[in-house]
């Protein structure tokens, strides 16, 4: 596609209730990353793909997050048993090959845990 | 601890003057440098980078400063226009921006007053 697609835009969740996050990239784009953005916080970063493994997942806060990636292409960022902690803006970007300087962003998914 | 620091949350600037913002980080690995550009409900747009072997680097209206003793960098917009409003961001990486994960600053919220 022309962007990086999310969806949904807006997802609001019960607490405890599992939840799964799209993320199209780029097509060809070989690299994919996870970003969440807290109210007040600056993007911090979750996962990175190049291609369908995650050489990068330091940033994955709990075991209760888990991404993955089929097809070298879309992406689902998982969360099992979602707190209030958990609402944030989740941010996917893709790039050509792993360079920072060629990220593309979508516009995000707002997560909201009740 | 945050390893790169945007210490203004807000900014205000008169259209047609400068703006200047500021950003500084801690890790001396961070080798390249990059501002992104926020509009409400939309993702982060690149604006500009910088890598570690140059002090600095423009186009157009935007002009990045880098100052590596100092730690710090610095993002010049002359002169500033109404569409500039937005929330920037400062990012660092430490792989010369071949790979991998940026470390964002929290952001800047630029007002420019017509």
């Amino acid at each position: 596609g022309a962007g990086v697609s999310q969806s949904p835009s807006n997802k609001v969740t019960e607490k405890g209730k599992d939840v799964e996050l799209r993320c199209d990239p780029i097509s060809g784009h070989t690299a994919l990353y996870w970003y969440r953005q807290s109210l007040g916080q600056g993007l911090e970063f979750l996962i990175y793909f190049q291609g369908n493994s995650a050489p990068d997942k330091s940033g994955l806060p709990s075991d209760r997050f888990s991404a993955e990636r089929t097809g070298g292409s879309v992406s689902t960022l998982t969360i099992q048993r979602t707190q209030q902690e958990d609402s944030a803006v989740y941010l996917c970007a893709s790039s050509p090959t792993g360079g920072v300087g060629g990220y593309t962003f979508g516009s995000g998914t707002r997560l909201t845990v009740v | 601890d945050q390893q790169v620091k945007q210490n203004s949350p807000s900014l205000s600037v008169q259209e047609g003057r400068i703006s200047i913002l500021n950003c500084d980080y801690t890790n001396s690995m961070f080798d390249y440098f990059l501002w992104y550009k926020k509009y409400p409900a939309e993702g982060p747009t690149f604006l500009i980078s910088i890598s570690s072997i140059k002090d600095k680097n423009e186009d157009g209206r935007f002009t990045v400063f880098l100052n590596k003793s100092a730690k710090h960098l610095s993002l010049h917009i002359v002169p500033s226009q109404p569409g500039d409003s937005a929330v920037y961001f400062c990012a660092a990486s430490g792989r010369g921006g071949s790979q991998g994960n940026l470390i964002f600053g929290k952001g800047t919220k630029l007002s420019v007053k017509p």
